[in-house]
């Protein structure tokens, strides 16, 4: 089965500062992977995602993401982070569900605290 | 948004008791899903569906059952409910036709097992 670890469970930082979260998964496969955010007391929204191509994966809001296969890592990063980038990030791997669906394996979350 | 409602949006219950949880969608997405939500374990797969009356179990499907006689609503049920079902529960929904699609994920439904 597949896992995916998310290392930093909490994060502060100040606006301005740059942001790195760290995603790491299991599968040695092909993967695609996935960046959802979920900001306070609301439903999780597509970040970005990877399929293929590029490594480097531009979303929205200025987040962009690297798919290094190597490491198995699929790191989420923002130059400058914004007091309403206030959230909790999750970072997710997409494995073929019965009937042609996808089904995704979330990690545990990394929530995101911008001080001002 | 995939226009994804969820009922009811917070619900208290008592142990032992069933509850149905309602997922609603107006996208005609084929798939549909039920997660819930714990601090520390993040979204785990409950079930899903990849089609009306197709449903599949996901890792944490022990005491839960779905149903889907329609594309457009997906029914989650607790058959006795247990303090340890007290979670977030969302719902999410993915079109067919590219694997490169995404899911889309509804409000939630925060219940409480006392």
């Amino acid at each position: 089965a597949q896992s995916v670890s998310q290392h930093n469970h909490h994060v502060i930082l100040s606006e301005a500062a740059s942001l790195e979260l760290g995603c790491n998964y299991s599968y040695g496969g092909t993967v695609n992977l996935f960046w959802y955010v979920q900001y306070p007391g609301q439903h999780l929204q597509l970040l970005l995602k990877y399929f293929s191509g590029d490594p480097l994966v531009k979303g929205i809001k200025g987040f962009e993401a690297e798919f290094i296969k190597s490491k198995f890592s699929f790191n989420l990063r923002k130059p400058s982070v914004q007091w309403s980038d206030t959230a909790e990030y999750f970072c997710a791997v997409k494995s073929k569900g019965t009937g042609g669906g996808n089904k995704l394996t979330f990690g545990t979350g990394t929530q995101l605290k911008v001080e001002l | 948004d995939a226009g994804i409602t969820q009922s009811p949006r917070h619900k208290v219950t008592e142990t032992g008791t069933p509850v149905t949880l309602r997922c609603h969608q107006t996208e005609n997405h084929r798939y549909m899903y039920w997660y819930r939500q714990d601090p520390g374990h993040g979204l785990r797969l409950i079930h899903y569906s990849y089609g009306v009356k197709d449903t599949d179990k996901g890792e944490v499907s022990d005491g839960y059952s779905v149903s889907r006689s329609k594309t457009e609503d997906f029914l989650l049920t607790l058959e006795s409910a247990t303090s340890s079902q007290t979670s977030v529960y969302f719902c999410a929904t993915m079109a067919s036709g590219s694997s490169y699609n995404e899911q889309f994920f509804g409000p939630g439904t925060r219940l409480t097992v006392l």
